[in-house]
């Protein structure tokens, strides 16, 4: 069971370089969702779904799109990546409830470098 | 708005125990619980519902303080194996799991 895949494990981009950062799960959950961890700032919410076809933003969303068009798949887009975009990223899933009460199972993480 | 977890750091001796807070803002609902260890991706440890409900880990117990809006995790008789970051995330009904973390506590358990 390999749970939740992300791809690439890291990447170096230059400033304007647009790129995507792959997530898939197998564990047919509903919710999805994409976090970027920066020292001193915990894990911060950049888009989440709930199902394919719905997605919607969390704290820090600009620079960044997200589609889902499958339960299994949910890319996360930087359009320009900016210097301030270099982070190591991780996408998470749960099954979905409404009481927030399922924990959330992560991915290994992309880090990424913007020079 | 982010938790806010106490202490930001701590540094234990094997045996000892150690306490981790984390405080809303806003009224809580649920509480959830990861350690991280350093490279790696975020681990469950535990789920705390407002009604008491709890899911998580056997060896480490939290508590869940509506009142005060606060929860702490306890983590008794330290292993070298607790050693990591532990962050705190808040949920909100009908939150859809949407889940808002903390900055973290970074815990050092030394021989």
């Amino acid at each position: 069971n390999a749970g939740v895949t992300q791809t690439p494990k890291f990447q170096v981009l230059k400033t304007g370089q647009s790129m995507t950062l792959q997530c898939a799960q197998d564990m047919n959950h509903e919710y999805m969702s994409w976090y970027r961890q920066d020292p001193g700032m915990g894990l911060r919410l950049i888009h989440y779904s709930v199902g394919a076809g719905i997605t919607d933003q969390g704290e820090v969303p600009n620079g960044y799109n997200v589609s889902r068009s499958t339960t299994e798949d949910f890319p996360l887009r930087l359009l320009s990546a900016a210097p301030s975009q270099t982070s190591v990223y991780f996408c998470a899933s749960s099954p979905w409830t409404a009481n927030s009460n399922q924990p959330q199972h992560f991915g290994d993480g992309t880090r990424l470098s913007i020079l | 708005q982010q938790p806010v977890q106490s202490p930001q750091a701590v540094i234990l001796r094997e045996g000892e125990d150690a306490v981790i807070n984390c405080s809303s803002s806003k009224a809580l609902y649920s509480v959830h619980w990861y350690r991280q260890k350093h490279g790696e991706a975020p681990v469950f440890l535990m789920i705390l519902l407002k009604g008491g409900e709890q899911k998580g880990h056997e060896k480490i117990s939290a508590s869940f303080n509506e009142k005060k809006q606060q929860s702490s995790l306890y983590l008794t008789a330290s292993q070298l194996s607790y050693s990591g970051t532990y962050f705190c995330g808040t949920g909100a009904p009908g939150g859809y799991q949407k889940v808002t973390f903390g900055i973290g506590t970074k815990l050092q358990v030394i021989p």
